[in-house]
């Protein structure tokens, strides 16, 4: 997981509440992108992005927002959290010299 | 959507006994990468393979990507308990304006009994 920074590991929040999950890469990756982890679903995409001021959404975007404004951080945002948002959050970069994706540690977010 | 089909889902193995794993897809990939998942952290590469047919190998570990480019295995030798985790396979392919999708299984959950 090295250069990939999530913070924070843990949250809770409430119904309605907004949050936002931050991301830091240190590897001048261009390509970096959000997923969730949710049992006996594996990782889906939820928004990606291709460069500083790109973005794009992925498999299971509603309810999420992100911007790219420098190409070290990749925000990911909840305007207004759900039950349904309850997971694990990992945060991706991408070595496109290597074709290879490295993950944060993921931030674990219960939503009550 | 592309869909990987990973198995097994889980397994219970005597430790020094050899694993196997395997993901098929419905469309091809030009990458197939194996990572693996500790409690509590996030998936960390094991092996990437790049061309059909490849067979690549990590210590007691050895990944195919397959001919057709729609399937791959992943070989575990001789385990040991800190082989214990989940293994999740991804497919990798490009998908235009310079973006790279990655399709994950869901993953085999691995565990050794001493």
């Amino acid at each position: 997981n090295a250069g990939v920074t999530q913070t924070p590991k843990f949250q809770v929040l409430k119904t309605g509440q907004s949050m936002t999950l931050q991301c830091a890469q240190d590897m001048n990756h261009e390509y970096m992108s959000w997923y969730r982890q949710d049992p006996g679903m594996g990782l889906r995409l939820i928004h990606y992005s291709v460069g500083a001021g790109i973005t794009d959404q992925g498999e299971v975007p509603n309810g999420y927002n992100v911007s790219r404004s420098t190409t070290e951080d990749f925000p990911l945002r909840l305007l207004s959290a759900a039950p349904s948002q309850t997971s694990v959050y990992f945060c991706a970069s991408y070595n496109g010299a290597k074709n290879i994706q490295y993950f944060g540690a993921g931030t674990r977010l219960s939503v009550l | 959507g592309q869909q990987l089909n990973q198995s097994p889902q889980s397994m219970f193995i005597q430790e020094g006994e050899d694993v196997s794993m395997n993901c098929t897809s419905s469309s091809i990939f030009n990458t197939w990468l194996w990572y693996k998942q500790d409690p509590g952290e996030g998936p960390v590469l094991l092996i990437a393979l790049y061309k059909a047919g490849e067979l690549t190998s990590n210590g007691r570990l050895t990944a195919q990507f397959g001919i057709t480019r729609k399937d791959s295995f992943l070989n575990i030798s001789a385990s040991i308990p800190s082989d214990v985790g989940i293994y999740f396979c991804a497919g990798q392919a490009y998908s235009g304006a310079g973006s790279y999708q990655l399709t994950f299984g869901k993953g085999t959950k691995l565990s050794v009994i001493p």
